[in-house]
């Protein structure tokens, strides 16, 4: 089975610090990389995305990196703030066809004030 | 951006009866949707994909006569669960892809559907 691994499953993170949220793929076939905010009790939210032709995607606070030789990317949140309090969500698929998502596991990210 | 809706975001009903959730994409077309179910704490499952004009693929483990799945336009699918129960509680959330050419083939999240069974 495809999968995403994703870690770790909760971070806490001070007010204006850097959170960072990691995520592994198996499939290579795989060339769109999102990430998605989610907020209780509300729907996923597409945060940045990436494709495999560049290294590192940055918008406003939030940076993706990505490695495509490991097999890994990353997501970045400098100065981190108490609104970015939420549950995160790496996924991976194929931009092309009717492709679903395959999602991680979640990280749960506290920041502190 | 493109916007999924869904409707209702919140339902409370009998054990025993049917509830249908609706999910819309506002604007653009959607050839292909997605159902999952998201227990608390936990990621989004996968429970079907929905094809206009076409039956839903159904993944495995997911009662395709209690999720009844109907993708009747281009912009409206629909999830009903039948008979429900109180295991069927949970939050049900709604995807489309925005296929047109020259978008990037996003996946839109509807903002989801508390389903909870007495």
């Amino acid at each position: 089975q495809q999968q995403v691994k994703q870690s770790p499953q909760s971070l806490i993170v001070q007010k204006g610090g850097i959170s960072i949220i990691n995520c592994a793929y198996e499939n290579t076939a795989f060339d769109y990389f999102p990430w998605y905010q989610q907020f209780p009790g509300k729907g996923p939210a597409l945060l940045i995305a990436i494709r495999p032709d560049v290294s590192e995607k940055k918008e406003g606070r939030f940076t993706i990196s990505f490695n495509k030789s490991a097999k890994q990317f990353s997501l970045h949140i400098m100065d981190s703030q108490p609104g970015d309090s939420a549950t995160y969500f790496c996924a991976a698929t194929l931009s092309s066809g009717y492709s679903t998502l395959t999602f991680g596991k979640g990280t749960m990210l506290l920041v502190s004030p | 951006g493109a916007v999924v809706s869904q409707h209702p975001s919140r339902v409370i009903c009998k054990s025993g009866t049917s509830v249908k959730i609706e999910c819309r994409s506002l604007d653009f077309q959607a050839t292909t949707m997605f159902w999952y179910r998201q227990f608390p704490k936990k990621s989004l499952m996968l429970m079907a994909t929905s094809n206009e004009g076409s039956k839903a693929t159904y993944e495995q483990g997911v009662e395709k006569d209690k999720f009844l799945i109907n993708h009747a336009s281009l912009t409206l699918s629909t999830l009903t669960v039948t008979s429900a129960h109180p295991e069927d509680s949970s939050f049900y959330i709604c995807s489309a892809r925005d296929g047109r050419q020259g978008g990037a083939g996003e996946l839109f999240f509807g903002e989801g559907s508390r389903l909870t069974v007495l």
